[in-house]
């Protein structure tokens, strides 16, 4: 069974301070792996979709990178308004179809100023 | 502007009625989601429907019925509500089947049944 597992479930950190979040899979045929960001009665907002390992991407103060078992998501000079939950998720198939994604629980984060 | 929009916002019900959710996309995608996030804030994959096709059904109650009057809609129809039923319901579209297309989420809707 594919699983997509989080962590720290729960992140406090102050303003300016930086950290990573951790996202590890157990997949048969990973499409893509997504970083969601969602925030209080809100949907998923996309950040980033990763696709092999070794691969980066990054916006403003957001970098995520993606091993063969594990991806990252680097919050540098975190600012209040990075206060979220971070979802990740992964798609599975073997070509075609449409595939929903597996989400994690995700890390909820809070930026302290 | 609202590229995926849903109604209503909030539904309150009681158990055993019948209720719809509406979701609505403007972002000419082809390929349209639902998802139900339970009160542990686990978001879980519940529908897909591709040019009017259900692509995937995962192990939801057969009361759960989603339809597609046209490829920016996909409604969400539930009979017999119950307690369980319970929760956040996203509706979400990509553009295509490419691998990787990101997906694009509604507002929700929070349905309690009471």
């Amino acid at each position: 069974e594919d699983q997509v597992t989080q962590s720290p479930e729960a992140l406090r950190l102050q303003e300016g301070e930086s950290s990573s979040l951790n996202c590890s899979y157990t997949v048969s045929g990973l499409r893509g792996l997504f970083w969601y960001r969602q925030d209080p009665g809100k949907g998923p907002e996309f950040l980033f979709t990763l696709y092999s390992a070794g691969e980066e991407k990054e916006k403003e103060r957001l970098k995520a990178t993606l091993t063969k078992k594990e991806s990252f998501l680097h919050i540098t000079a975190p600012k209040p308004e990075d206060s979220a939950t971070y979802l990740c998720a992964v798609q599975v198939g073997a070509g075609g179809g449409a595939d929903g994604l597996t989400f994690g629980k995700g890390t909820h984060l809070i930026i302290q100023p | 502007d609202t590229a995926v929009s849903q109604t209503p916002k909030y539904l309150v019900t009681q158990m055993g009625n019948d209720k719809s959710i509406k979701c609505e996309q403007n972002l000419g995608h082809d390929t349209m989601y639902w998802y139900k996030q339970d009160s542990k804030k686990f978001l879980k994959i519940m529908f897909s429907y591709n040019n009017k096709e259900l692509i995937i059904n995962e192990t939801v109650p057969n009361r759960f019925s989603p339809k597609s009057p046209d490829k920016a809609h996909l409604n969400l129809h539930i009979n017999s509500l119950e307690l369980g039923d319970s929760a956040v319901y996203f509706c979400a579209s990509s553009q295509s089947l490419r691998p990787g297309d990101e997906q694009f989420f509604g507002p929700g809707t929070r349905l309690t049944v009471l």
